[in-house]
């Protein structure tokens, strides 16, 4: 019920194209879902995060698109570039209590490679 | 605003040592998570501190500990240390522990490798 199952495990695109990471979750009580890229040597760093009630959020080339009736979110990088090559991760968080917290599970990360 | 800092960065302990590891919180962050990230087991939550009270907690042995100190900085324990501990350990900070606000700020992280 905490998983959330993310694909594919590596891409690679060439400079331009589009990049498209997808999860799956099943605990509809999750309320937040974040993306986090990781370059290596280093944590991860939050790219874009959107809450159940809206179904697209874009910031720049960065683009989530949400279909809760399916317990799907992607992340779509358009104008995908060199720099973008990195690991994704989508996360969900677990809806938070006040004496209890909360967590963020992640998926199991995507390597991306973009071919100059 | 300095970010969230990690010491050490890299460490290497044998079989059933002890390790500390401390993580120092953005400025004004009151919340501190921590995270254990394997290439096999992927990112996985060991639990959260806030104002000095674990608040939640993952599904690791007793031998993962914490706490966290009044001026907001955390420390992990993991004690009789075994092969599969090897990993990278990530701590992340938060603004608020307030319901509605959540922008986990990650550190780079200590790794660790257990001979």
């Amino acid at each position: 019920q905490q998983q959330v199952k993310q694909s594919p495990q590596s891409l690679i695109v060439q400079k331009g194209g589009i990049s498209i990471i997808n999860c799956a979750y099943e605990n509809t009580a999750f309320d937040y879902f974040p993306w986090y890229q990781q370059f290596p040597g280093k944590g991860p760093a939050l790219l874009i995060a959107i809450r159940p009630d809206v179904s697209e959020k874009k910031e720049g080339r960065f683009t989530i698109s949400f279909n809760k009736s399916a317990k799907q979110f992607s992340l779509h990088i358009m104008d995908s570039q060199p720099g973008d090559s990195a690991t994704y991760f989508c996360a969900a968080r677990s809806p938070r209590q006040e004496t209890s917290g909360s967590r963020l599970t992640f998926g199991e990360g995507t390597q991306l490679t973009v071919n100059p | 605003k300095a970010g969230v800092t990690q010491t050490p960065r890299y460490l290497i302990k044998t079989r059933g040592q002890q390790v500390t590891l401390s993580c120092s919180p953005i400025s004004g962050h009151r919340s501190v998570s921590w995270y254990q990230q394997t290439p096999g087991q992927g990112l996985q939550f060991l639990f959260e501190y806030f104002s000095e009270t674990q608040r939640n907690k993952g599904n690791f042995p007793g031998r993962f500990s914490g706490r966290q100190f009044s001026n907001s900085r955390s420390e992990m324990n993991v004690s009789t240390l075994e092969l599969g501990d090897s990993a990278l350990y990530l701590c992340a900070s938060r603004s608020s522990g307030r319901i509605g606000t959540d922008t986990q700020y990650f550190g780079p992280g200590t790794r660790l490798t257990v001979l």
